[in-house]
């Protein structure tokens, strides 16, 4: 089945810089990838996500580029505010399965 | 409001009991999930649901049951069985990966068993 890595498992960053989460999956088959960010106390909310038929796609601040020869993708906040602060989760999945994958989790902590 | 509601927020059982976790959406959706969080790793999918009186396992179903009467309603049941049952629950609800894909998730059951 499909593996998911993320890294890195805990990020802090100045108000104002950039972060960068990167996750790679196993599963060349996999087509479909997500990124959720979870607030304290709350489920998980998709914020963005891309298609294999794709290399980058932007909204806003946030960005996420995908390497499918390498089997990685990435998402990228830009100037960080403090409102950034949470944990965020990448998936993947086969567009055709109903199973999305998730990795292990980013906590982002914007720095004041 | 349209959303997921999950029952109760937190919950706490003596070992050996079965517990079970309510989930309920009013978004018309086709598609639901169980997925389990704990902390260092991620989101591991429990069952889903694609349609009424329908349902698959996922990764970790060992020691869970659901069931899937209601289009509205996915409860998962924690059995005693399940040998390492504290942990947080997450409902989700979505279209269906031949739409979207996008899943939608409730605020989470908290379950600790003494």
């Amino acid at each position: 089945g499909e593996n998911v890595e993320q890294h890195p498992s805990t990020l802090s960053v100045q108000e104002g810089d950039s972060a960068v989460i990167k996750c790679t999956y196993s599963d060349s088959a996999s087509n479909y990838f997500p990124w959720y960010k979870q607030e304290l106390g709350k489920g998980p909310q998709l914020i963005i996500d891309i298609r294999s038929n794709v290399g980058e796609k932007k909204d806003q601040r946030i960005a996420v580029t995908l390497n499918k020869t390498a089997k990685h993708f990435s998402l990228h906040i830009t100037e960080t505010q403090p409102e950034d602060s949470a944990v965020y989760f990448c998936a993947a999945s086969n567009f055709g399965n109903e199973k999305l994958t998730f990795g292990t989790g980013t906590r982002l902590t914007i720095i004041p | 409001d349209g959303g997921i509601t999950q029952s109760p927020k937190y919950l706490f059982r003596k070992e050996g009991q079965n517990v079970t976790l309510s989930c309920e959406q009013n978004l018309n959706h086709d598609a639901m999930y169980w997925y389990r969080q704990d902390p260092g790793q991620g989101l591991r999918l429990i069952y889903y649901s694609q349609i009424v009186n329908d349902f698959q396992k996922g990764d970790i179903a060992e020691g869970y049951s659901v069931s899937r009467e209601k289009k509205e309603s996915f409860p998962l049941t924690v059995t005693s069985a399940q040998k390492n049952p504290t942990a947080f629950y997450l409902c989700a609800s979505g279209l269906g990966v031949t739409n979207t894909g996008e899943l939608f998730f409730g605020e989470g059951s908290r379950l600790t068993v003494l």
